[in-house]
């Protein structure tokens, strides 16, 4: 079965560096989430779109930005990198036509800001 | 404030040795009870949805059942592959997010 890809699976940069990471839902999901996890700790979540609109907003840095696109993944943007932005960023989709909020998580994508 | 507890934070089982854990939650409105697998370095694996007091649900050796203010996994003759950290989260009314709890970092000897 299809799931959600993300990429890339790792990315070093350096502070104050700028960084994008790509997510593509699993085929017929509308909806999209951004999620941070620091080590050792849980998922926080940081935005969500649903048919290209921010649908939800957590504890996302102004220095992060994301959109979706008309095919439905989404990018999310950060800028002026910080040594503390070092986490795995995880995307998650759901179902179009559902509303229980099920989500469904990619592989993550390892930032490393040096 | 919304918050979803778990414990323990650890557990260490011999193959074999059934047991639970539990997720309990204090929240605004409900709007479901989440339970996912994670191994290290890897996405939260969605495993069971529970929307009301009283539900169950199994898949394998996983069993979650859910009351008004918990949510328990038990587990049935872990074998070593059950291995992972086990998350709990809820869903709430009027917002997109899960809500996670820290987990359960389960480790299963043989």
């Amino acid at each position: 079965a299809a799931g959600v890809i993300q990429s890339p699976r790792h990315l070093i940069k350096e502070k104050r560096e700028t960084a994008t990471l790509k997510c593509y839902p699993i085929p017929r999901h509308d909806t999209v989430y951004w999620y941070q996890q620091g080590p050792g700790q849980d998922p926080q979540f940081l935005i969500s779109f649903y048919e290209k609109m921010q649908s939800d907003k957590g504890s996302i840095p102004d220095r992060f930005s994301a959109q979706q696109f008309s095919d439905y993944h989404s990018e999310l943007n950060m800028s002026s990198l910080e040594l503390g932005d070092s986490a795995l960023y995880f995307c998650a989709s759901r179902p179009a036509g559902t509303l229980n909020n099920e989500q469904f998580f990619g592989p993550g994508t390892r930032l490393t800001v040096l | 404030e919304d918050q979803v507890t778990q414990s323990p934070e650890a557990l260490r089982l011999q193959e074999g040795e059934s047991s639970s854990l539990n997720c309990s939650y204090t929240v605004s409105g409900l709007r479901g009870l989440f339970w996912y697998r994670q191994d290290p370095g890897k996405g939260p694996e969605f495993l069971f949805t529970l929307y009301s007091a009283g539900e169950e649900k199994e898949k394998e050796r996983l069993k979650a059942t859910l009351t008004k203010k918990e949510s328990f996994l038990h587990i049935t003759a872990p074998k070593p592959e059950d291995s992972a950290t086990y998350l709990c989260a809820v869903a709430i009314y009027n917002t997109d997010k899960l809500i996670f709890g820290t987990g359960t970092r389960l480790q299963v000897f043989p």
